[in-house]
């Protein structure tokens, strides 16, 4: 493993649901990133922060809303989502805030929307 | 379409032989990483290879970078079963005033046994 954790691992919930997915590392990294993976599409990504700021947010819908309490901590609270919401969200960190160095990434949450 | 795409999108061989898969991209760079996901996992980053760079190597791993063509190898030598995986290029991206990577779709390698 990467020293990159996130939980849960699966989530089933229905359109109604609020649920939220976190992430965490303890690798000292100064940056976080959300990323969508659907099936045969380019990894998506959906948000990144830097020093718990959010500083890209990928044309999201606002049924997806992350927060970054501190630098080791990354959460997306979802409410009201779609079917077409269904994806693998993988969350990744790096030590350099302008994304050009080496992400480690997390084992994903498989979140089926029913 | 996407700045990488990789080549072919699906790749079957015996252990044993090589695997070679491209990327290709359509902006100016100035890294280009490859990545592995095994089935339903996160990614794992296999190697880094900046634009001043033509071949890089690590272990049974050689990547190639031609800026002049925008293109990218990934050649695994002597495979494994254990390298069955999807591979994924990354290359950097300025926009809104940050980099970011930007990844394809992928290449799914089957190594049989």
């Amino acid at each position: 493993e990467t020293g990159v954790t996130q939980t849960p691992r699966h989530l089933v919930m229905g359109m109604t649901n609020k649920k939220s997915l976190k992430c965490e590392q303890h690798l000292g990294h100064n940056a976080m990133y959300w990323y969508k993976q659907s099936a045969k599409k380019p990894l998506e990504l959906m948000f990144v922060y830097n020093f718990k700021e959010q500083t890209e947010n990928n044309s999201v819908p606002s049924r997806f809303s992350p927060e970054c309490p501190n630098s080791s901590h990354l959460f997306l609270h979802l409410h009201t989502l779609q079917p077409e919401d269904s994806a693998l969200y993988l969350c990744a960190s790096s030590p350099l805030t302008s994304g050009r160095g080496e992400q480690f990434f997390g084992p994903g949450t498989r979140l089926t929307v029913l | 379409s996407q700045q990488g795409e990789e080549d072919p999108q699906a790749l079957s061989i015996q252990e044993g032989e090589n695997a070679t898969m491209n990327c290709s991209y359509k902006t100016s760079i100035n890294n280009l990483q490859w990545y592995r996901q095994n089935s339903g996992r996160g990614l794992v980053h296999l190697i880094l290879i900046r634009s001043n760079e033509r071949e890089k190597h690590s272990g049974r791993l050689r990547v190639t970078l031609d800026t002049s063509k925008k293109s990218s190898s990934l050649l695994i030598t002597a495979s494994r079963a254990a390298d069955t995986a999807s591979y994924f290029c990354a290359t950097d991206v300025f926009t809104s005033g940050t980099y970011k990577y930007i990844f394809g779709t992928g290449t799914r390698l089957k190594v049989l046994a």
